[in-house]
């Protein structure tokens, strides 16, 4: 099963760009890049996700390397509300069933 | 559209009584999850639903039991608390199962069970 490693925390500027790593080096082909971010305690919240090609939406953009091993997640102006843990996610569909592989996530502090 | 909904936000257990966790989505949903996050971790899969009458088990199954009897809710049984399954935890539901990749799942609040 892919896997997905993070950063555990990092900062940012209030209004500068967030740009949160993610590597999935054992992603294979038919696999997708979910993001999703949990702010507080509050249930995960979706982001965005891609298969190949960059994507952007009213949220965020996401960059996916041409090999597929690695991504970025971007918040082009961070504000005080995007402080959250930011997890990157490869959907699996396991043996028997599915599967969700959560990382420990990025904990992305925004600072005035 | 209230989303994903569970019932109750918070409960306190004692080691070996039995409680139900309730979740309801009025999404028309087909796919539910039931997940567990512990204090400084991710989330973790126990249990799914890929659609009613139907359950599976995720990573983390033991001690948790699911019914899927109407399509919009699914509950998540512990029939004898322990310590270790003090967690938040937290339901979803998908309009496609997640192994297809191309739909989002939608969370819950979450209820935070502490079992002394």
């Amino acid at each position: 099963d892919a896997k997905t490693t993070q950063p555990p925390s990092m900062d940012c500027a209030e209004g500068r760009a967030a740009n949160l790593p993610c590597n999935h080096s054992t992603i294979s082909g038919n696999e997708y890049v979910y993001w999703y971010r949990q702010i507080h305690s509050q249930g995960p919240q979706y982001i965005i996700h891609g298969l190949k090609n960059n994507e952007t939406n009213e949220m965020a953009s996401l960059i996916i390397t041409e090999d597929r091993k690695s991504s970025t997640l971007i918040l082009p102006h961070a504000t005080l509300r995007d402080t959250a843990v930011y997890y990157c996610i490869v959907r699996v569909a396991g043996a028997g069933g599915f599967k969700t592989i959560f990382g420990a996530g990025t904990r992305l502090f925004v600072k005035a | 559209n209230a989303g994903v909904t569970q019932t109750p936000k918070f409960r306190v257990l004692k080691t070996g009584q039995s409680m139900t966790l309730l979740c309801a989505q009025d999404m028309n949903h087909e796919y539910m999850y039931w997940y567990r996050q512990d204090p400084g971790m991710g989330l973790r899969l126990i249990h799914y639903s890929v659609g009613e009458g139907t359950t599976a088990k995720g990573e983390v199954p033991d001690g948790y039991n699911v019914s899927r009897l109407k399509k919009q809710n699914f509950l998540l049984g512990l029939e004898s608390a322990a310590p270790s399954q003090t967690s938040v935890y937290f339901c979803a539901s998908s309009s496609v199962g997640q192994g297809t990749g191309n739909r989002e799942q939608y969370f819950g609040p979450g209820t935070r069970l502490t079992v002394t």
